[in-house]
């Protein structure tokens, strides 16, 4: 158990549907973290939270929206995504402030998108 | 971006040591040097980070060079489990960004 929950697992959706991920974590951590991870390819950051307020964007397409309601859950909400969106979506959270240096992050499992 | 340079992929023996190595000659004074690795089906597992002086935790050592430029990720006896893809990153004042990372392999 990571501490990090994510839902779902698994997500299959057309390119006209809206759906939404869930992240939620009960570690007392003040900042969270949306990762995209295709195949073949490192980990891109895409965005980040501290303290509930969005403090980096990382150049992600509109169609991918971000919801922080309070500390402990993160939100993904995507409509009208493309089949090369299609890979796991990984949140992360860190107790400390995300520019900090001795920052550690805890992944979630990780929500397997597949965009028909 | 702070670089780091990994081998794509290693082998070792089940129990024995293992040396990763990472390559970052362009770290600056305050970069920490973090490790992290993702095993099959799962999202990455922070594995241990250091500054300047060597670490030791339950799950592996971090050797840091004395002019910080190369580090690397000791597992003193591999096993099974341990086969996964290892990231090493330089963390300042920024966003952690991985790299491809070493896949490592570990042979029963």
């Amino acid at each position: 158990e990571t501490g990090v929950t994510q839902t779902p697992r698994h997500l299959v959706m057309g390119m006209t549907n809206k759906k939404s991920l869930k992240c939620e974590q009960h570690l007392g951590h003040n900042a969270m973290y949306w990762y995209k991870q295709s195949a073949k390819k490192p980990l891109e950051l895409m965005f980040v939270y501290s303290l509930e307020e969005r403090v980096e964007n990382n150049s992600v397409p509109s169609r991918f929206s971000p919801e922080c309601p309070n500390s402990s859950h993160l939100f993904l909400h995507l409509h009208t995504l493309q089949p090369e969106d299609s890979a796991l979506y990984l949140c992360a959270s860190s107790l400390l402030g995300w520019s900090a240096g001795a920052n550690v992050l805890t992944f979630g499992a990780g929500s397997r998108l597949t965009v028909l | 971006d702070a670089k780091t340079t990994q081998p794509n992929s290693m082998e070792s023996n089940e129990e024995e040591p293992v040396h990763l190595p990472c390559n970052h000659s362009t770290i600056s004074g305050t970069d920490y040097i973090h490790w992290y690795r993702q095993l099959p089906s799962q999202g990455p597992e922070y594995v241990i980070h250091g500054l300047t002086s060597n670490v030791n935790n339950r799950m592996a050592s971090l050797a840091i060079a004395e002019d910080r430029k190369s580090s690397t990720l000791i597992l003193h006896r591999a096993t099974l489990r341990d086969a996964a893809v290892y990231y090493c990153i330089l963390l300042r004042d920024d966003k952690i960004i991985f790299g491809k990372g070493t896949r490592l392999h570990i042979l029963p």
